[in-house]
């Protein structure tokens, strides 16, 4: 069973572009997470995503930010016009449906805005 | 999700025990301690979980206070390779929406050879 996959590892963008990071979850897990890690800091949770649903966006930045986790395919994070401080690590995690699960994390993809 | 305390770092030489602490004072009865690590920036590793029972897997083992109001995580035998973030959280039992992690600045642990 292959693990959560991120692509691509790494990204680079020009100021103005846009970057789109993509998550293949587990095989039977229905939900995905993103979070963020800036350089030097902790993981910031961004959003929680099931099957053509957003579940809790609250850590999504109100602009220039979006995801998807449609019916077929990865979930997409989506980040519109990237400026330098989109620079981060970009993590996703997917869980299965049930009680008391644990989420399992990808490599990340590493965005650098130049 | 409760708050939780953790050292900065710690040091551990290699073969020996490390004893990581978590104090999660403010823990509701329905609420899990899990534990969580990041080596040199790769994603984070699931460890280990527990409500108030202890537990052991082929990784580590959790103690948890009889009043829930702490915790330590055990690495019995500490490896170079252990050397990594570890992260304390705790949070509402149950999949979907409380799987959502809230992460702290966690505890450096550096195991020296």
């Amino acid at each position: 069973n292959a693990g959560v996959m991120q692509n691509p590892r790494h990204l680079v963008r020009r100021r103005g572009q846009e970057a789109r990071l993509r998550c293949s979850p587990m095989k039977g897990h229905s939900h995905v997470y993103w979070y963020r890690q800036l350089p030097e800091e902790g993981l910031k949770f961004m959003v929680y995503l099931q099957k053509e649903n957003i579940i809790d966006e609250s850590g999504m930045p109100k602009e220039r930010f979006s995801a998807e986790f449609p019916k077929e395919g990865p979930s997409i994070l989506r980040i519109q016009q990237v400026v330098r401080g989109d620079s981060a690590a970009y993590f996703c995690a997917s869980s299965p449906p049930g009680v008391n699960t644990e989420a399992f994390f990808g490599q990340g993809t590493r965005l650098t805005v130049v | 999700d409760a708050k939780t305390t953790q050292p900065t770092s710690m040091d551990c030489a290699e073969g020996r025990a490390a004893n990581l602490p978590c104090n999660h004072s403010t823990i509701s009865g329905n609420e899990y301690v899990y534990w969580y690590r990041q080596i040199h920036s790769q994603g984070p590793q699931y460890i280990i979980h527990g409500l108030k029972n202890n537990e052991t897997n082929e990784m580590a083992s959790l103690i948890i206070t009889e009043d829930r109001k702490s915790s330590t995580l055990i690495l019995p035998h500490a490896t170079l390779r252990d050397t990594a973030v570890y992260y304390c959280i705790v949070r509402v039992g149950g999949g979907g929406a409380t799987n959502k992690l809230i992460f702290g600045t966690g505890t450096l642990l550096a195991v020296q050879p």
